[in-house]
Parts: structure tokens; C-alpha cells; sequence
């Protein structure tokens, strides 16, 4: 099993909906995770991070974790166009043996007109 | 403020050749990372660096080498390129092992 998951898509969405965005994750240890935007042919960015649990929000976009069902999720609201791109979660594990950042295979949004 | 640059962004090799990827960083950053991007994949750490002349290596480090001779600079050696080794590859640095990477705009290789 792959340390990180996700679907890798393609989802189309028209604008203005609901993006939903999942990952999952195998092991508990202490870590973080987060969420990179990649548009084509371009490197990643940080879009956004969040601890072991919770919710945190930064304008159109919330980023979620379930501990209980090792679920990660990131949520966009009134999509546009422009959030057309591949959508990487990520998780950093603290641990005694080496810290470590795992990424998903990402998931292509298409945000159609 | 050009953040992360790589050098080139686009290479052609035959099976054999060798070649050297070029990353740049004007941040101060002291961790430089090197990752290959392929479709289904995700993207997967080559080697990396937490200071001038220092490396380890990553998950998949079989095949390359790298330097880091100078604190803003990360080089990717290919001593004898295979077809294995076609792929996008991404520079990033950080400030601290757990802060934000910053991902340079990549670097399509092939190799025939």
C-alpha cells in the first residue's frame, strides 16, 4: 500500500461548483500535511498545509483531515477557470528514524466555462 | 527575486551520454531537493541536501549523483543515461526540512 493516495482523475467540473479533492494515507505518526497546486508543465506550489486534524481555511479553498478514517481532503468553492490544474496532497512524518514528505500521484481539475 | 531556476528545460540524450541538471536558488535556503516526476508516479526524491557540501540520498537515487558545492546551487549528475531515466525533473529548496518547498519549473528529459 502506498504510504499516500489519490484518485488521479481527470474530474471536470463546471464553474462556480464544489470541488472536492481526496487523499488517503496509511500509518499514524506524527506529521502534516499538504496540499500543492501544478499547473501544466509548471512545478508545484504550496497551496496549502494543515496539522494532524482539523479544518483550516484560506478564501475559496479548506483543507480537512479525518484521523479516524485517514482521509485528507481539500474543498474548493466557486471554482473558476483558473484552479484548472493537477492537485498534489502531500504528508510530512516526523519520526526517529528520518523525517520524511510523501507525495500523492495528484489529481487533474478541469474547470469548465 | 528569479526564486528557484533550473538549467536546461528541455534535453534529448541517447542511451550512454551523461549530462548535468543545473538548479539555482536565490532564497538563502539551505535545503536543496532534486525529485523525477513520471505519470503515475507522483513525485519521487532522488537526493537532497541540508547545507553546502552536504548530499543524501532519496527513495530513488540509483543512477545519479549530485553536488552542492555552492549553497544556492544543486547539481544532478546522469553518468550514463538509460531510458529509465526519461522524466520531468523538479529542483526545490526549503528554509528547514518541514518549512514549504519551493519548486523550480522543471526540466523534461529524454532518453532514447
Amino acid at each position: 500500500q502506498k504510504e499516500v493516495e489519490q484518485d488521479p482523475g481527470p474530474l471536470s467540473v463546471p464553474e462556480g461548483a464544489i470541488v472536492s479533492l481526496n487523499c488517503t494515507y496509511s500509518n499514524s505518526a506524527f506529521q502534516y500535511f499538504m496540499w500543492y497546486r501544478q499547473y501544466s508543465r509548471k512545478g508545484p506550489e504550496l497551496l496549502m498545509y494543515t496539522y494532524s486534524s482539523g479544518n483550516k481555511e484560506d478564501g475559496r479553498f479548506t483543507a480537512q483531515v479525518d484521523k479516524s478514517s485517514k482521509y485528507i481532503s481539500l474543498f474548493i468553492r466557486d471554482s473558476q477557470p483558473s484552479d484548472s490544474a493537477t492537485y498534489l496532497c502531500a504528508r510530512y512524518i516526523l519520526t526517529g528514524g528520518g523525517n520524511k514528505l510523501t507525495f500523492g500521484t495528484g489529481t487533474q481539475l478541469k474547470v469548465e466555462l | 527575486n528569479a526564486g528557484v531556476t533550473q538549467t536546461p528545460k528541455f534535453r534529448v540524450l541517447k542511451t550512454g551520454q551523461s549530462m548535468t541538471l543545473l538548479c539555482a536558488q536565490d532564497m538563502n535556503h539551505e535545503y536543496m531537493y532534486w525529485y523525477r516526476q513520471d505519470p503515475g508516479m507522483g513525485l519521487r526524491l532522488i537526493h537532497y541536501s541540508v547545507g553546502e557540501g552536504t548530499t543524501a540520498k532519496g527513495e530513488v537515487p540509483d543512477g545519479y549523483n549530485v553536488s552542492r558545492l555552492k549553497k544556492q546551487n544543486f547539481l544532478l549528475g546522469l553518468e550514463s543515461a538509460a531510458p529509465s531515466q526519461t522524466s520531468v525533473y523538479f529542483c526545490a529548496s526549503s528554509a528547514r526540512d518541514y518549512n514549504e518547498q519551493f519548486f523550480g519549473p522543471g526540466t523534461r528529459l529524454t532518453v532514447l
